[in-house]
Protein backbone atom coordinates (compact mmCIF):
# COMPACT_ATOMS: atom_id res chain seq x y z
CA UNK A 1 0.00 0.00 0.00
CA UNK A 2 1.18 3.60 -0.78
CA UNK A 3 0.55 6.70 1.35
CA UNK A 4 1.93 10.53 0.75
CA UNK A 5 1.59 13.36 3.17
CA UNK A 6 2.24 16.84 2.60
CA UNK A 7 3.52 19.36 5.14
CA UNK A 8 2.06 22.17 5.16
CA UNK A 9 -1.59 22.67 3.27
CA UNK A 10 -0.35 26.53 2.34
CA UNK A 11 2.87 27.62 1.66
CA UNK A 12 3.59 31.44 0.62
CA UNK A 13 6.72 32.87 -0.69
CA UNK A 14 8.06 36.39 -2.12
CA UNK A 15 8.46 36.74 -5.64
CA UNK A 16 12.01 36.31 -6.50
CA UNK A 17 12.13 33.65 -3.53
CA UNK A 18 13.21 29.67 -3.33
CA UNK A 19 9.92 27.88 -3.00
CA UNK A 20 10.25 24.61 -0.98
CA UNK A 21 6.87 22.10 -1.09
CA UNK A 22 7.41 18.90 1.41
CA UNK A 23 6.43 15.51 0.85
CA UNK A 24 7.26 11.98 2.27
CA UNK A 25 5.35 9.02 1.01
CA UNK A 26 5.33 5.41 2.63
CA UNK A 27 5.56 2.52 -0.52
CA UNK A 28 5.63 -1.49 -0.01
CA UNK A 29 6.97 -1.17 -3.31
CA UNK A 30 9.80 0.61 -4.85
CA UNK A 31 8.04 3.61 -5.67
CA UNK A 32 7.28 5.69 -8.72
CA UNK A 33 6.97 9.46 -7.42
CA UNK A 34 5.26 12.32 -9.00
CA UNK A 35 4.45 16.18 -8.63
CA UNK A 36 1.19 17.41 -10.38
CA UNK A 37 0.24 20.75 -10.78
CA UNK A 38 -3.55 22.57 -10.94
CA UNK A 39 -4.60 25.85 -11.87
CA UNK A 40 -8.04 27.07 -10.41
CA UNK A 41 -10.99 25.52 -12.16
CA UNK A 42 -8.53 23.04 -14.19
CA UNK A 43 -7.43 19.55 -14.34
CA UNK A 44 -3.87 18.53 -12.97
CA UNK A 45 -0.81 18.60 -15.15
CA UNK A 46 2.47 16.69 -14.64
CA UNK A 47 5.23 18.69 -13.36
CA UNK A 48 7.69 15.67 -12.98
CA UNK A 49 8.42 12.43 -12.07
CA UNK A 50 10.62 9.91 -10.65
CA UNK A 51 10.60 6.24 -11.60
CA UNK A 52 14.16 4.77 -11.65
CA UNK A 53 17.46 6.20 -12.13
CA UNK A 54 18.82 9.71 -11.50
CA UNK A 55 17.70 10.74 -7.99
CA UNK A 56 17.41 14.11 -9.21
CA UNK A 57 14.90 15.04 -11.55
CA UNK A 58 14.04 18.37 -13.56
CA UNK A 59 10.29 19.24 -14.97
CA UNK A 60 8.71 22.01 -16.64
CA UNK A 61 8.93 25.80 -15.56
CA UNK A 62 11.95 25.47 -13.91
CA UNK A 63 10.65 22.90 -10.82
CA UNK A 64 13.13 20.30 -9.53
CA UNK A 65 12.60 17.29 -6.97
CA UNK A 66 14.96 14.69 -5.22
CA UNK A 67 14.12 11.53 -4.30
CA UNK A 68 15.84 10.77 -0.73
CA UNK A 69 15.24 6.88 -0.22
CA UNK A 70 16.42 6.98 3.30
CA UNK A 71 14.23 9.88 4.49
CA UNK A 72 11.76 8.62 1.95
CA UNK A 73 10.88 12.08 0.64
CA UNK A 74 10.48 13.64 -2.62
CA UNK A 75 10.43 17.57 -2.31
CA UNK A 76 9.69 19.91 -4.61
CA UNK A 77 11.96 23.18 -5.38
CA UNK A 78 12.21 25.97 -7.52
CA UNK A 79 15.00 28.49 -6.87
CA UNK A 80 13.12 31.52 -7.58
CA UNK A 81 9.24 31.84 -7.20
CA UNK A 82 7.39 33.90 -10.00
CA UNK A 83 3.80 34.95 -9.60
CA UNK A 84 2.42 32.35 -12.36
CA UNK A 85 3.32 29.43 -10.04
CA UNK A 86 0.44 30.37 -8.11
CA UNK A 87 -1.31 27.09 -7.62
CA UNK A 88 -2.32 23.91 -6.24
CA UNK A 89 0.33 20.86 -5.88
CA UNK A 90 -0.17 17.47 -5.37
CA UNK A 91 2.85 14.86 -4.91
CA UNK A 92 1.54 11.05 -5.69
CA UNK A 93 3.27 7.58 -5.18
CA UNK A 94 2.36 4.96 -7.09
CA UNK A 95 3.77 1.18 -7.18
CA UNK A 96 3.78 1.19 -10.60
CA UNK A 97 2.15 1.27 -14.44
CA UNK A 98 -1.33 0.51 -13.89
CA UNK A 99 -1.56 0.34 -10.19
CA UNK A 100 -3.04 2.11 -7.26
CA UNK A 101 -1.95 5.88 -7.90
CA UNK A 102 -2.35 8.01 -4.26
CA UNK A 103 -2.27 12.04 -4.03
CA UNK A 104 -1.23 13.74 -0.90
CA UNK A 105 -3.72 16.07 0.38
CA UNK A 106 -2.02 19.17 -1.66
CA UNK A 107 0.14 22.54 -0.52
CA UNK A 108 -1.31 26.18 -2.06
CA UNK A 109 1.46 28.16 -3.39
CA UNK A 110 0.89 31.85 -3.02
CA UNK A 111 3.47 34.20 -4.65
CA UNK A 112 3.42 37.45 -3.29
CA UNK A 113 4.70 40.81 -4.96
CA UNK B 1 -6.59 15.74 -29.70
CA UNK B 2 -9.46 15.74 -26.97
CA UNK B 3 -7.43 14.00 -24.42
CA UNK B 4 -9.59 12.91 -22.18
CA UNK B 5 -13.42 13.89 -21.83
CA UNK B 6 -15.86 13.82 -18.94
CA UNK B 7 -19.64 14.66 -19.12
CA UNK B 8 -21.26 16.11 -17.98
CA UNK B 9 -19.31 18.64 -16.62
CA UNK B 10 -22.28 20.03 -13.85
CA UNK B 11 -24.78 18.22 -12.28
CA UNK B 12 -27.49 18.88 -9.39
CA UNK B 13 -29.18 15.55 -7.81
CA UNK B 14 -31.16 14.98 -5.28
CA UNK B 15 -30.43 12.39 -2.18
CA UNK B 16 -31.58 9.01 -3.75
CA UNK B 17 -30.97 9.47 -7.81
CA UNK B 18 -28.70 8.04 -9.75
CA UNK B 19 -26.39 8.81 -12.61
CA UNK B 20 -23.64 8.02 -14.54
CA UNK B 21 -20.25 10.25 -15.26
CA UNK B 22 -18.67 9.12 -18.23
CA UNK B 23 -15.07 9.24 -19.14
CA UNK B 24 -13.57 8.60 -22.27
CA UNK B 25 -9.60 8.57 -24.14
CA UNK B 26 -8.14 8.82 -26.93
CA UNK B 27 -4.83 8.34 -26.70
CA UNK B 28 -4.62 4.57 -26.69
CA UNK B 29 -4.00 4.52 -22.89
CA UNK B 30 -4.56 0.96 -21.02
CA UNK B 31 -5.45 2.06 -17.60
CA UNK B 32 -8.00 4.51 -16.15
CA UNK B 33 -8.69 6.15 -12.86
CA UNK B 34 -12.16 7.68 -11.40
CA UNK B 35 -10.86 10.46 -8.29
CA UNK B 36 -13.11 12.62 -6.41
CA UNK B 37 -11.63 16.08 -5.03
CA UNK B 38 -12.68 17.87 -1.76
CA UNK B 39 -10.90 20.58 -0.34
CA UNK B 40 -8.38 20.27 2.25
CA UNK B 41 -8.39 16.60 1.08
CA UNK B 42 -6.81 16.24 -2.34
CA UNK B 43 -7.72 13.63 -5.17
CA UNK B 44 -9.06 10.36 -3.64
CA UNK B 45 -9.24 7.04 -5.91
CA UNK B 46 -12.70 6.01 -6.22
CA UNK B 47 -11.97 3.14 -8.53
CA UNK B 48 -9.40 2.32 -11.22
CA UNK B 49 -8.83 0.04 -13.92
CA UNK B 50 -5.26 -1.27 -14.56
CA UNK B 51 -6.59 -2.98 -18.30
CA UNK B 52 -9.70 -3.53 -20.74
CA UNK B 53 -12.08 -6.23 -18.28
CA UNK B 54 -10.51 -5.34 -15.04
CA UNK B 55 -11.43 -3.09 -11.96
CA UNK B 56 -10.26 -2.48 -8.83
CA UNK B 57 -11.37 -0.61 -5.46
CA UNK B 58 -9.32 2.44 -4.57
CA UNK B 59 -9.39 4.21 -0.87
CA UNK B 60 -13.05 5.58 -0.97
CA UNK B 61 -15.29 3.25 -3.33
CA UNK B 62 -18.56 2.81 -1.08
CA UNK B 63 -21.42 4.25 -2.80
CA UNK B 64 -19.86 3.88 -6.22
CA UNK B 65 -19.57 1.45 -9.55
CA UNK B 66 -17.62 1.53 -12.44
CA UNK B 67 -17.65 -0.16 -15.75
CA UNK B 68 -14.61 -0.49 -18.25
CA UNK B 69 -17.13 -0.45 -21.27
CA UNK B 70 -13.69 -0.71 -23.32
CA UNK B 71 -10.35 0.57 -23.76
CA UNK B 72 -11.12 3.71 -24.33
CA UNK B 73 -14.27 3.85 -22.18
CA UNK B 74 -14.63 3.73 -18.19
CA UNK B 75 -17.86 4.94 -16.17
CA UNK B 76 -18.40 5.81 -12.97
CA UNK B 77 -22.27 5.37 -11.89
CA UNK B 78 -23.83 6.77 -8.47
CA UNK B 79 -26.80 4.25 -7.54
CA UNK B 80 -28.19 6.66 -5.17
CA UNK B 81 -26.84 9.76 -4.47
CA UNK B 82 -26.02 11.17 -0.80
CA UNK B 83 -25.21 14.87 0.19
CA UNK B 84 -21.83 12.82 0.52
CA UNK B 85 -20.86 12.65 -2.41
CA UNK B 86 -21.38 16.59 -3.45
CA UNK B 87 -17.50 16.69 -5.09
CA UNK B 88 -15.73 17.56 -8.22
CA UNK B 89 -15.12 13.98 -10.08
CA UNK B 90 -11.90 13.32 -12.51
CA UNK B 91 -11.27 10.84 -14.80
CA UNK B 92 -7.76 9.86 -15.71
CA UNK B 93 -5.99 7.82 -17.47
CA UNK B 94 -2.29 6.53 -17.86
CA UNK B 95 0.35 6.51 -20.67
CA UNK B 96 2.33 3.18 -20.62
CA UNK B 97 5.80 3.48 -20.35
CA UNK B 98 5.71 6.93 -18.41
CA UNK B 99 3.10 6.54 -15.47
CA UNK B 100 1.89 10.08 -16.37
CA UNK B 101 -1.67 10.11 -15.76
CA UNK B 102 -3.83 12.64 -18.08
CA UNK B 103 -7.09 14.38 -16.86
CA UNK B 104 -10.01 15.00 -17.65
CA UNK B 105 -11.29 18.56 -16.69
CA UNK B 106 -13.78 17.75 -14.19
CA UNK B 107 -17.17 16.91 -13.01
CA UNK B 108 -18.39 18.96 -10.90
CA UNK B 109 -21.49 17.36 -8.75
CA UNK B 110 -23.93 18.84 -5.81
CA UNK B 111 -26.38 16.31 -4.23
CA UNK B 112 -28.89 18.15 -2.36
Amino acid sequence: AQSVTQLGSHVSVSEGALVLLRCNYSSSVPPYLFWYVQYPNQGLQLLLKYTTGATLVKGINGFEAEFKKSETSFHLTKPSAHMSDAAEYFCAVSGGWGQNFVFGPGTRLSVLP
Amino acid sequence: NAGVTQTPKFQVLKTGQSMTLQCAQDMNHNSMYWYRQDPGMGLRLIYYSASEGTTDKGEVPNGYNVSRLNKREFSLRLESAAPSQTSVYFCASMAQGTGELFFGEGSRLTVL
